[in-house]
């Protein structure tokens, strides 16, 4: 079965500090997909990036990059120099690939509260 | 706008009444999935439907159902209702082959 840890549920930092959040998971399947979401104190989700298993290129978008092993099961997700802005709750999430039934449910991590203080 | 529309946003009603929450999958998206999330709990998987047929149910209680009608939009039906399930619930759609999800902005649901 498939699993999703966030081991930190709280971090707090003081603006323009790096901050990494970790993820890592537990999956029995080839082929995989993650995610990322944030969510605002408004209550929505919202998409931050999504990666299959079989891409293990980091990625970066802006303040915001991605590390992906696979050796460790891990995703791990880095703001650089963080702002006010950032402060919300982060979901790492998992879904894994069926080849005929397509995509299957998202699992959730517990997901880390980050707060950004001025 | 996501493309996904939850009605209502709010909805506060008694312990042991009904009610019913609404989705509207993203133009094109044939499966929704329905997701709870408590107070400061992550988000719990309940059920995922695929063109009209449940394809996968994950911590859903009886007293809870769901259905995908044949314009795709789907319905979460939530009886007897309890303190406990106060949670804001979301719907998500997909189209199925590319492992995208599009979430609605969630129903507020309190019971009291």
């Amino acid at each position: 079965a498939q699993k999703v840890t966030q081991a930190q549920t709280e971090i707090s930092v003081v603006e323009k500090e790096d901050v990494t959040l970790d993820c890592v998971y537990e999956t029995r399947d080839t082929t995989y997909y993650l995610f990322w979401y944030k969510q605002p104190p408004s209550g929505e989700l919202v998409f931050l990036i999504r990666r299959n298993s079989f891409d293990e290129q980091n990625e970066i978008s802006g303040r915001y990059s991605w590390n992906f092993q696979k050796s460790t099961s891990s995703f791990n997700f880095t703001i650089t120099a963080s702002q006010v802005v950032d402060s919300a709750v982060y979901f790492c999430a998992l879904s894994e690939a069926h080849l005929i039934q397509g995509a299957q449910k998202l699992v959730f991590g517990q997901g880390t509260r980050l707060t950004i203080n001025p | 706008d996501s493309g996904v529309t939850q009605t209502p946003k709010h909805l506060i009603t008694a312990t042991g009444q009904r009610v019913t929450l609404r989705c509207s999958p993203r133009s094109g998206d044939l499966s929704v999935y329905w997701y709870q999330q408590s107070l400061d709990q992550g988000l719990q998987f309940l059920i995922q439907y695929y063109n009209g047929e449940e394809r996968a149910k994950g911590n859903i209680l009886e007293r809870f159902s769901a259905q995908q009608f044949p314009d795709l939009h789907s319905e979460l039906n939530l009886s007897s209702l309890e303190l406990g399930d106060s949670a804001l619930y979301f719907c998500a759609s997909s189209e199925g082959s590319n492992y995208g999800y599009t979430f609605g902005s969630g129903t507020r649901l309190t019971v009291v």
